[in-house]
């Protein structure tokens, strides 16, 4: 079975701020990807990032980086310099490989408040 | 069209009438995947499909939910015999293939049962 678990129900930072999401995930895989999707107020989730679970380097886009780390199954967000329009459900998700890999299986999701 | 199309945006439907909501896959994707979000809740899996093998209902919550893709291309959730807490966004997203590629959402169906 698969689960992924985002403890942080709501973050509210000031604008600038640098915020960190966690993800931590569980899977019998060996061979598993990673995904964190924004779902802003609009309601359409946008794709961000896709990560394999043989590759732990970490990756950084602009404002956004991500730091995947195999030893504690987590793979954290961060956005540098927060700004308002970053305010949204941040998704993190996981999809397995072969039979498991059916689905993506969602965490619950982090709120995200950016104020001004 | 360039992106997964889903429709109506929209559904307000009474207690016990039957529903159905369709979607409109990214050209060339194979996969096929129904989601269900309720009011400020995760994702909930509901069905999956790829390519012309026997599609993933292991997440339908009950036997009023149905699904079908016809032609490997657009797909039909229906509900029947609507109930309140069917209440909710349902969304759609469609893949290239599964594993290691992205999943791209629709904007979903918001269905209200009253």
């Amino acid at each position: 079975a698969q689960k992924v678990t985002q403890a942080q129900t709501e973050i509210s930072v000031v604008e600038k701020e640098d915020v960190t999401l966690d993800c931590v995930y569980e899977t019998r895989d060996t061979t598993y990807y990673l995904f964190w999707y924004k779902q802003p107020p609009s309601g359409e989730l946008v794709f961000l990032i896709r990560r394999n679970s043989f590759d732990e380097q970490n990756e950084i886009s602009g404002r956004y980086s991500w730091n995947f780390q195999k030893s504690t199954s987590s793979f954290n967000f961060t956005i540098t310099a927060s700004q308002v329009v970053d305010s949204a459900v941040y998704f993190c998700a996981l999809r397995g490989f072969g039979g498991s890999a059916r689905q993506l299986t969602f965490g619950s999701g982090t709120q995200l408040t950016v104020l001004p | 069209g360039a992106g997964v199309s889903q429709s109506p945006s929209n559904k307000v439907t009474e207690k016990g009438k039957d529903v159905e909501l369709r979607c409109d896959p990214i050209s060339g994707h194979t996969a096929l995947y129904w989601y269900r979000q309720s009011l400020g809740q995760g994702l909930e899996f509901l069905i999956y499909f790829q390519g012309n093998s026997a599609p993933d209902k292991s997440g339908l919550p009950s036997d009023r939910f149905s699904a079908e893709r016809t032609g490997g291309s657009v797909s039909t959730l229906t509900i029947q015999r609507t109930q309140q807490e069917d209440s909710a966004v349902y969304l759609c997203a469609s893949s290239f293939r599964t594993g290691d590629t992205e999943a791209f959402f629709g904007q979903g169906t918001r269905l209200t049962v009253v």
